[in-house]
């Protein structure tokens, strides 16, 4: 069966300090991969989704960026940290069962 | 482009009481649709599904759900709520060629009194 993992379960940052959140994928090839986050009593906004290795769409612009160096990895990176970041991020993938996602446990990051 | 709306923000609803979410969406065609449940602290786990076919559909948890075309609606229902049901709600729609993105609703939040 599918396994999706997502590490750290928590993180409190500084402002300004870099970022690196890991997302991975098994039991599944090929996925397509989302990023999310969820800011206090929100709904989910979609940062990122790939649909395979190294291709990375952004939905909107902002502070972070995306990686997907190997076919189940996704990694959510971001050079300097700011205040607004703070959230919960949700990774998801998605596989050959058109539009439905399956999301990882979430990590709650806290920037100070 | 699609889009999905939870009419209801906050819905309190007493143990063992009958439970309705409402979602309508905005789509041209019949759009894929789905209902997730949050607890709190966690991921988004799938709770049911509609594709095509029978308009009601069965998902986990007891949880139904009804497509309605005319009404562009897709309401979640449960007969008898639980104090473990209380959660968060999303309904979301995913339609187009779009890398399989789904669009997601701002969510309902449950609460279940004693």
């Amino acid at each position: 069966s599918q396994t999706i993992h997502q590490w750290p379960a928590t993180l409190v940052q500084p402002v300004g300090s870099p970022l690196s959140l890991e997302c991975t994928v098994e039991g599944t090839s090929n996925p397509n991969l989302y990023w999310y986050r969820q800011a206090a009593g929100r709904g989910l906004q979609l940062l990122f989704y790939s649909v395979g290795i190294g291709q990375i769409s952004s939905e909107v612009p902002q502070n972070l960026s995306a990686s997907r160096p190997q076919d189940r990895q996704f990694i959510l990176s971001s050079k300097k940290l700011l205040l607004s970041d703070s959230g919960f991020y949700l990774c998801a993938w998605k596989g050959d069962s058109a539009y439905e996602q399956y999301f990882g446990p979430g990590t709650r990051l806290t920037v100070t | 482009a699609q889009s999905v709306t939870q009419p209801d923000i906050h819905i309190t609803v007493s143990e063992g009481a009958s439970l309705e979410l409402r979602c309508n969406y905005s789509y041209g065609a019949t759009p894929y649709l789905f209902w997730y449940v949050q607890s709190p602290g966690q991921g988004l786990q799938l709770l049911l599904k509609y594709f095509s076919g029978d308009t009601l559909v069965q998902g986990i948890k007891g949880f139904e759900a009804e497509f309605k075309r005319s009404q562009s609606s897709f309401n979640l229902r449960k007969p008898s709520v639980h104090w473990s049901d209380a959660a968060e709600y999303f309904c979301a729609v995913g339609a187009g060629t779009n890398a399989g993105k789904s669009t997601f609703g701002d969510g309902t939040t449950l609460t279940v009194k004693p």
